[in-house]
């Protein structure tokens, strides 16, 4: 159980276009889901809180009219990269917050680079 | 300031050694969560454990066993009789009551060597 599927696994894009990535927790409803950013050996960077039905909350240095989430319902929360650059490529990845056991249980991540 | 700490960058042994990975972590809070993932080079990150602020027990499942140690603020995890398939990156996680954000440590690559 406490499965999350993200999609797609890897995007190449050129600059300019948007990209939107999906997650969704298959087998279990999510109120909050987060959305993570990682570089290269590097830990994971917190870029926003999803709330199923509401704004997201960004962290600090997180541009909202960049990355913008949303979160229609219990199980699909989505990020959508506007008019990506090449300082965008990297690695994406989001979590949903499994309420009753208060764990996050993560998507397999998205690859983006920006052309 | 930083909340979890892993001080290990990289460890490499060779299989059927045992591994430690150390986690330190900084809180004010009464009540928190502590978390191991382990990260395959995949990339998707997989749940190992949760623990509560309130359980010191420690745990084992396997070959992975966890040391909470409140009075440190520590909380290790070892790998018993490491196999190939253990190589990947570790992250201890921190999440503090009513924010329920995780704080990620830098995380511990771990090189099985066959």
């Amino acid at each position: 159980g406490a499965v999350v599927s993200q999609h797609p696994s890897w995007v190449i894009c050129k600059s300019g276009t948007s990209v939107k990535i999906e997650c969704r927790s298959l087998d279990f409803q999510a109120t909050t889901m987060f959305w993570y950013r990682q570089f290269p050996k590097q830990s994971l960077m917190l870029m926003a809180t999803s709330n199923e039905g509401s704004k997201a909350t960004y962290e600090q240095g997180v541009e909202k009219d960049k990355f913008l989430i949303n979160h229609a319902s219990l199980t699909l929360s989505t990020l959508t990269v506007t008019s990506a650059h090449p300082e965008d490529s990297s690695f994406y990845i989001c979590s949903a917050r499994l309420l009753a056991k208060n764990i996050q249980y993560f998507g397999a991540g998205t690859r983006l680079s920006v052309l | 300031a930083q909340k979890v700490t892993q001080a290990q960058t990289e460890i490499s042994v060779v299989e059927k050694e045992d591994v430690t990975l150390d986690c330190v972590y900084e809180t004010r809070d009464t009540t928190y969560y502590l978390f191991w993932y382990k990260q395959p080079p995949s990339g998707e990150l997989v749940f190992l454990i949760r623990r509560n602020s309130f359980d010191e027990q420690n745990e084992i499942s396997g070959r992975y066993s966890w040391n909470f140690q409140k009075s440190t603020s520590s909380f290790n995890f070892t790998i018993t009789a490491s196999q190939v398939v253990d190589s990947a990156v570790y992250f201890c996680a921190l999440s503090e009551a009513g924010d329920y954000k995780l704080s990620f440590g830098a995380g511990t690559t771990v090189t099985v060597r066959a």
